[in-house]
Formats: C-alpha cells, structure tokens, sequence
C-alpha cells in the first residue's frame, strides 16, 4: 500500500524563526508531488506543486524540496509569521493508479510571538 | 482564489435527518471529489466524479451518496444521519494537472 508519512506531527515556533517539515513517501513512479496549506477549519490551499524531475520550488516564505531517489520531499518555512499557523499536507500522485492521490496526516504548525 | 463554493459552512441536525451538502464550481473542471476530515485527522476520500453522470466511491466506505447531473454541481446526501457522520465535508475540484482546489468544507455536527 502507497504511504506518505509526515513528520514531525506537529511543530510550535517562534515567529520570525525558520523550521523545516518533512515527507517521506512509497508511491513510486509517482508524476507530481504537492504541498497544501489548511488554515483550521478551511479547506487545504496548494502551495507548491513539484514533478519527479524538479529539485526545487519556492513560493514566496515557503520552498519546497524533493529528492526523487530517498523519496522524500520538505518544506521550509523562512521568517515564519502568525499566519503560518496551520496545518501543512503533502499529497503524491501516483502515476500507475491514474494519478490517485495518496495524502500525507499533516504536520500542525503553531507560530507563537 | 479558487471558485468553488460548499453550503452550508456548519449544519447541525438531530439524528435520522436527511441532509445535502452542496457543492457548485465555477472552473469548468471535469473532476470533482468529496473529502471526509475529522479535526486534526487526514482527509479521506469518500466520493469522486469524472464527469456528469459519473460517480464512484473513494477508499473510505461512506453511507453518503453524490450525483453530478450537471459539471458545475456536486451534491453529497446523507439519507438518515447519525452521530457517526459528524465531520468536516471537504469537497474538491482538479483540472488536468491534477492541482485540488477546495471549498471551504461543511462542518455537519448529528446530535
């Protein structure tokens, strides 16, 4: 069964601190892996979108990594704000189940001043 | 910013009510999809849909039911509720890219 496992669970940090979330996955070929922001109680905004070929993607405060051949894929939050608070989800396309996409639990991210 | 709309934001119901949870899209996306999320729990796919007049059921069983007649409209129902369908309700269109655009989720709550 394809996985995508988060880590940490969850995360506090201080605003205007940097932290990292991870991803790791088993869905392999896969054709595109994406990183989603969830405010609470909001439905999950894409922030970045990556294929098997692409090392890097940023978007503005957030950039997102991956390494194809570890399968595994990050997010970095620079200068973190109070409205990074949420939760953050990676999502793997699996390219032989017709792009089924396979959800990662989440990392909860809470920005203390 | 995403066009798709879900009503009602929060619905609260007495057990063995029938409920519908709307969905409309105003992309032109063939593809759309019904999420179920507990709070602080993943999102589980309960229901998709490829096109008007097709619909499938995702991996987690769902006693719910969904139509497309039409590609803008995506409604789920819920013929008796029970306590047990209290969740959040994410529904989700994609375009070719496969990207999701979500709505802003019915939160159902069956006392």
């Amino acid at each position: 069964k394809n996985q995508v496992e988060q880590s940490p669970q969850s995360l506090i940090i201080l605003e205007g601190k940097n932290c990292t979330l991870q991803c790791n996955y088993t869905v392999s070929p896969f054709s595109n892996l994406r990183w989603y922001k969830q405010d609470t109680g909001r439905g999950p905004v894409s922030l970045t979108i990556m294929t098997f070929s692409e090392n890097t993607k940023s978007n503005g405060r957030y950039t997102a990594t991956l390494d194809a051949d570890t399968k595994q894929s990050s997010l970095h939050i620079t200068a973190s704000q109070l409205s990074d608070s949420a939760s953050y989800i990676c999502v793997v396309s699996d390219i032989t189940a017709g792009n089924k996409l396979t959800f990662g639990g989440g990392t909860r991210v809470l920005v203390k001043p | 910013e995403a066009d798709i709309y879900q009503t009602p934001r929060y619905l609260v119901i007495g057990t063995g009510k029938k409920i519908t949870l709307e969905c409309s899209q105003t992309m032109g996306h063939d593809k759309m999809y019904w999420y179920q999320q507990d709070p602080g729990m993943e999102l589980h796919l309960i229901h998709y849909s490829y096109g008007v007049n097709s619909t499938e059921k995702g991996d987690l069983s769902s006693e719910s039911t969904v139509s497309r007649i039409r590609t803008e409209h995506f409604p789920l129902t819920l013929e008796s509720a029970r306590p047990s369908h209290t969740s959040q309700y994410l529904c989700a269109s994609s375009e070719n890219t496969g990207e999701l655009f979500f709505g802003e989720g019915s939160r159902l709550t069956v006392l």
